[in-house]
C-alpha cells in the first residue's frame, strides 16, 4: 500500500530536549516535505527536498532541521525545542512531472508535538 | 509572492444542500491549482486539481473550474452528504511549491 508513515504520532516533550520526528515513504517520490498545521494559520511549509541530498527552507524554517540521505526518508529535527513549536506537523511526497512541477501529494497522518 | 485567499468558516449546512467555497489566488506565473480535503484525525488527500485556465477538475461529486480572468477556483458541490463534513484547502503550485489556503471547515448536519 503506498503511503507516508510519520512517527510518532503523539509527543509531549520539553523545552530544550531534542527530538526528531520520522518521515518514510515507499512510493519512490523525489520530492518530499514538511508543514505545520496550526489553528487559523492553516499549512505552512517548514522543508522541502527535491531529491537525496538536496533540500531547501520553506516558509517557517527557524529551530527545525532535516536531512535527506535517503530517498525514502526525510526526518524532521528540533534540535531545541520550545513551546511555540506546538503544533500539527505532517509530511508529504510527491513525483517530480517534467513542466508541470510536481504531481498530488501524498501526506502522512501527521504528528501531534506538544512542548511544555 | 504566491498566496491563497478562501473563505473563512465554520461553514455549517444540510444533507443535501448546495455547497460553495470561495478560493481566490495570486501568482506570478500560471500556476496549478488544487483543493486538498482533511477528514477529522487524518492527513490531507487530494480531492481535486486543475492545471490550466478553463480546466475543470472533479472528483466524488464536488467541482472547480479554474477562472483565470477572476483569479478564481471555488469549490462546488450540489448535494452535501454527512460524510463530506472535513476541513477543505485550496492549494496553487508555482513549479515545486505549494501554497495552502487557511482551510474552511465544513460540517453537514442530518
Amino acid at each position: 500500500e503506498a503511503q507516508v508513515t510519520q512517527n510518532p504520532r503523539y509527543l509531549i516533550t520539553v523545552t530544550g530536549k531534542k527530538l526528531t520526528v520520522t518521515c518514510s515513504q515507499n512510493m519512490n517520490h523525489e520530492y518530499m516535505s514538511w508543514y505545520r498545521q496550526d489553528p487559523g494559520l492553516g499549512l505552512r511549509q517548514i522543508y522541502y527536498s527535491m531529491n537525496v541530498e538536496v533540500t531547501d527552507k520553506g516558509d517557517v524554517p527557524e529551530g527545525y532541521k532535516v536531512s535527506r540521505k535517503e530517498k525514502r526518508n526525510f526526518p524532521l529535527i528540533l534540535e531545541s525545542p520550545s513551546p511555540n513549536q506546538t503544533s500539527l506537523y505532517f509530511c508529504a511526497s510527491s513525483s517530480r512531472l517534467a513542466g508541470t512541477g510536481f504531481g498530488e501529494l501524498f501526506f502522512g497522518e501527521g504528528s501531534r508535538l506538544t512542548v511544555l | 509572492g504566491d498566496s491563497v485567499t478562501q473563505m473563512e468558516g465554520p461553514v455549517t449546512l444540510s444533507e443535501e444542500a448546495c455547497l460553495t467555497i470561495n478560493c481566490t489566488y495570486t501568482a506570478t506565473g500560471y500556476p496549478s491549482l488544487f483543493w486538498y480535503v482533511q477528514y477529522p484525525g487524518e492527513g490531507l488527500q487530494l480531492l481535486l486539481k486543475a492545471t490550466k485556465a478553463d480546466d475543470k477538475g472533479s472528483n466524488k461529486g464536488f467541482e472547480a473550474t479554474y477562472r483565470k480572468e477572476t483569479t478564481s477556483f471555488h469549490l462546488e458541490k450540489g448535494s452535501v452528504q454527512v460524510s463530506d463534513s472535513a476541513v477543505y484547502f485550496c492549494a496553487l503550485s508555482d513549479n515545486y511549491k505549494l501554497t495552502f489556503g487557511k482551510g474552511t471547515l465544513l460540517t453537514v448536519n442530518p
